[in-house]
Parts: C-alpha cells; sequence; structure tokens
C-alpha cells in the first residue's frame, strides 16, 4: 500500500489554466507539506499543515492555494499557471519527531 | 540566514567508499537528515543525527558535529544502484509549533562508475 499518493503523477497544460494536484496520506500523521522542486533540484517548502491548520505558507504567490479537507488529505490548487510554475510538486507527511515520507511527485509543465 | 551547502556532484567507484560532506549555518538545529532521491524519484529517509557522533546503518553510516556545522554520510561497498542524489536537510528548533520544518541543501548527485 502506498503511504502517501499523489495524483496526477504527470500534468502538462497551458499557461493561464487553473490545476489541481491531490495528495492522500495513510499513515495517520498530523503533519502534511507541499514542496517545490525546481530544474537544479532545490527542494523548496511552500506549505505545512498540522491537522487541518495551515502552519507554514513561505513566500509563494496567491495563485496557489492548499487545501486540507481532513488531516489524511492536501491538496493543491493552481490558478493562471505560468511557466515558471513548470516543476516537480512533492507532497510530504511528516511522524512527530520529524521524517517525512514523500509522495512520487507530479511533474508539471506549463506550455 | 538559513545555508547549507553540499558539493553538486561526485564521483565514485563501485565497491569504493565515499563521504560526502554538508555544512549547514542555521539559526535554530534540532537534528539532521540524510535523504536519498534516484532521478525522477521521490526522496526517501536514510539517516538522521542528532547527537554528536557516527550512526551506522548497514553500509551507510553518518556523522554529526554540532559545534561544527558539520555532517557527513559515508557510503561503504558502493553498489551501482547507490548513483543517487543525496540531501542534507536541518529540522528547525522551535520545539513544539514550529512545525520542525527542514531546510534542505541542494543535493549532491553521486555516479558510481564500474
Amino acid at each position: 500500500d502506498t503511504a502517501v499518493s499523489q495524483t496526477p503523477k504527470y500534468l502538462v497544460t497551458q499557461m493561464g489554466n487553473d490545476k489541481s494536484i491531490k495528495c492522500e496520506q495513510n499513515l495517520g500523521h498530523d503533519t502534511m507539506y507541499w514542496y517545490k522542486q525546481d530544474s537544479k533540484k532545490f527542494l523548496k517548502i511552500m506549505f505545512s499543515y498540522n491537522n487541518k491548520e495551515l502552519i507554514i505558507n513561505e513566500t509563494v504567490p496567491n495563485r496557489f492555494s492548499p487545501k486540507s479537507p481532513d488531516k489524511a488529505h492536501l491538496n493543491l490548487h493552481i490558478n493562471s499557471l505560468e511557466l515558471g510554475d513548470s516543476a516537480v510538486y512533492f507532497c510530504a507527511s511528516r511522524k512527530e519527531w520529524g521524517i517525512q515520507y514523500f509522495g512520487a511527485g507530479t511533474r508539471l509543465s506549463v506550455l | 540566514g538559513q545555508n547549507i551547502d553540499q558539493p553538486t556532484e561526485m564521483t565514485a567507484t563501485e565497491g569504493a567508499i565515499v563521504q560526502i560532506n554538508c555544512t549547514y549555518q542555521t539559526s535554530g538545529f534540532n537534528g539532521l537528515f540524510w535523504y536519498q532521491q534516484h532521478a525522477g524519484e521521490a526522496p526517501t529517509f536514510l539517516s538522521y543525527n542528532v547527537l554528536d557522533g557516527l550512526e551506522e546503518k548497514g553500509r551507510f553510516s553518518s556523522f554529526l558535529s554540532r559545534s561544527k556545522g558539520y555532517s557527513y554520510l559515508l557510503l561503504k561497498e558502493l553498489q551501482m544502484k547507490d548513483s543517487a542524489s543525496y540531501l542534507c536537510a536541518v529540522r528547525d528548533s522551535g520545539g513544539e509549533g514550529s512545525n520542525y520544518q527542514l531546510i534542505w541543501g541542494a543535493g549532491t548527485k553521486l555516479i558510481i562508475k564500474p
């Protein structure tokens, strides 16, 4: 069973479109994250939720909006996609003392 | 500011030993993690150090010196499957409520040659 699953795995879309990425974890963790990994492989945190509450909201454009309907799910909606949004987006969840478990990633290409 | 430095790329030979260094300057410290990331895949947890010294786990060991802001990951008996990026990450301090944010290095791409 996949511990952290995100969909879709690949997303190719046009500039200006709106898209969503979904993430679910079946580990019973309270904390979930969204990361962006650019072409230089640098992992940059975007958002963190703890028990459905937003804890960390790094400097990202407000076109990105996370939603956590329950503590097992953290979705990411992106409005008005731009070329610079092309990257791999990883969802992760965290055990109490720190190990983060990552989803397989969503490869977003904006054309 | 927060800064984590690792070499961008290293090359080693199958069967050999390689040491990947990581230095950090962070406002707080509550543990250091090493993750492995194969190309096109998700990062996976390798090791965790919070106290000074060496943690050994099979072919992989990780060392921490908090006074020097320094860690290394040691890989022994290298195998071709060890070709991957190795990410160093420091957990910020602040106790419960800080959400244990990880500050990530850019990763070291390790290339194993036959």
